[in-house]
């Protein structure tokens, strides 16, 4: 089956210092990826939507500036925490959509967990 | 907006017992809906979806799921529960047209005892 990765798996990062988490889908092609964020015990909350070739979409309440995605090719995506603090320490999550299923399948990547000191 | 509701933070059930996670949904239009489950700190794997067809989903790992549209409703179920099923479950609709972003629901913590 389709699979996506995610790379780190875990990151620790002092306040103030920029992470950049990578999202790739493994063997399908996906002009389509979001971003989620997700806090201990709670819902997914989706933060933006990445297209490749152009601007990421935001959701409401979702600083674009700091929050950054980059989607330069169809198997990777990128997210960059910049200026990191305390608050923005949470499991962020990665899914890609297969531009080939009838259903535009949706597959999850494995996570990130973003530790800001 | 579409969305979905998990009314039960947590669900206790003995192994070998039947297992209901209630999920419901408020849609406009033709609902694209999902479960998911997910381990500590690993990401979700997919367990089934409803697009069309037949109300009864079979779904990964023995689980299956009931969509009725009257009660707007698509409860997920397995005949025996095991232990190993213990993790948090996530319905989910589709936002829009094909290639959008899932809405998730809040998650339920299934406990399964011995």
């Amino acid at each position: 089956g389709a699979v996506v990765s995610q790379h780190p798996s875990w990151v620790i990062c002092k306040s103030g210092t920029s992470v950049k988490i990578e999202c790739r889908s493994l063997d399908f092609q996906a002009t389509t990826m979001f971003w989620y964020r997700q806090f201990p015990k709670q819902s997914l909350m989706l933060m933006a939507t990445s297209n490749e070739g152009s601007k990421a979409t935001y959701e409401q309440g979702v600083e674009k500036d700091k929050f950054l995605i980059n989607h330069a090719s169809l198997t990777l995506s990128t997210l960059t925490v910049t200026s990191a603090h305390p608050e923005d320490s949470s499991f962020y999550i990665c899914s890609a959509n297969d531009r080939t299923s009838d259903t535009y399948e949706q597959y999850f990547g494995p996570g990130t967990r973003l530790t800001v000191t | 907006a579409q969305s979905v509701a998990q009314p039960e933070d947590q669900v206790n059930v003995a192994e070998g017992n039947p297992l209901t996670v209630k999920c419901t949904y408020s849609v406009s239009g033709n609902p694209y809906l999902f479960w998911y489950v997910q381990y500590p700190n690993r990401g979700l794997q997919f367990l089934l979806k409803y697009i069309t067809g037949d109300n009864l989903v079979k779904g990964s790992y023995g689980f299956e799921a009931e969509f009725n549209k009257s009660q707007t409703s698509f409860h997920l179920k397995k005949p025996s529960a095991l232990v190993s099923d213990s993790a948090l479950y996530f319905c989910a609709v589709r936002r829009g047209q094909a290639g959008t972003a899932l809405i998730f629901g809040k998650g339920t913590t299934l406990s399964v005892s011995s």
